[in-house]
């Protein structure tokens, strides 16, 4: 059963500040990792899809990256903004179905 | 673009009674929806995989007599929670696949449930 995991669970930096966020799982064999980004009480908003194939994806200021043997991803926010404050998801597609299994998340806070 | 809505946004019931939670693909057709239940500070738990003319797929420990997925039309998906509980108060979401050979799945913005 795969199991996603993203560390910090909540950070705060400065305005202006570069980050990573992490994304960890467990089960190697998936099809693709996606990063979300969820504003409180609200849907879904899809970031960056990494394809199993491919080893990064850019997207303005993200850029996310994927490592399949070491069961790793990674989120880096350039130039953070205080729009920037959300929380962030992670999430890798395996087995049939095309089923998303989620990450823990990770609270951001940009501050001024 | 690729939108999908979900009615009600939030909801308030007493425990007992049924609510139903439309999820719409606006532009798209979706042979495949998902429905995802989110508590409060934990992430995105799938619930289960509505096909278009077919049963739907549940996830384990899911109960399929308490959580009725129809998926009626490739625009339309719904989730009728049964003789809701406080327990079964969360924020639920659907997701619509617009192209399965894009693994892409667009996000419902989410309802709200309450149940008192």
């Amino acid at each position: 059963k795969q199991e996603v995991t993203q560390i910090p669970a909540a950070l705060s930096v400065p305005e202006g500040e570069n980050l990573v966020l992490n994304c960890s799982f467990t089960d190697s064999a998936i099809y693709n990792l996606q990063w979300f980004r969820q504003d409180p009480g609200k849907g879904l908003t899809s970031l960056l899809l990494i394809q199993s194939s491919q080893r990064e994806q850019t997207s303005g200021r993200l850029n996310a990256s994927l490592d399949k043997s070491s069961g790793r991803s990674t989120l880096y926010i350039a130039a953070s903004q205080p729009g920037d404050s959300a929380t962030y998801l992670c999430a890798a597609t395996t087995g049939g179905g095309n089923k998303l299994t989620f990450g823990t998340g990770t609270q951001l806070k940009v501050e001024l | 673009g690729a939108v999908v809505s979900q009615h009600p946004s939030r909801v308030i019931c007493k425990s007992g009674t049924s609510v139903k939670i439309e999820c719409r693909s606006l532009d798209f057709q979706a042979t495949t929806m998902f429905w995802y239940r989110q508590f409060p500070k934990q992430s995105l738990m799938l619930m289960a995989t509505s096909n278009e003319g077919s049963k739907a797929t549940y996830e384990q420990g899911v109960e399929k007599d308490k959580f009725l997925i129809n998926h009626a039309s490739l625009t339309l998906s719904t989730l009728t929670v049964t003789s809701a509980h406080p327990e079964d108060s969360s924020f639920y979401i659907c997701s619509a696949d617009k192209n399965p050979d894009t693994d892409t799945q667009y996000f419902g913005p989410g309802t709200r449930l309450t149940v008192l």
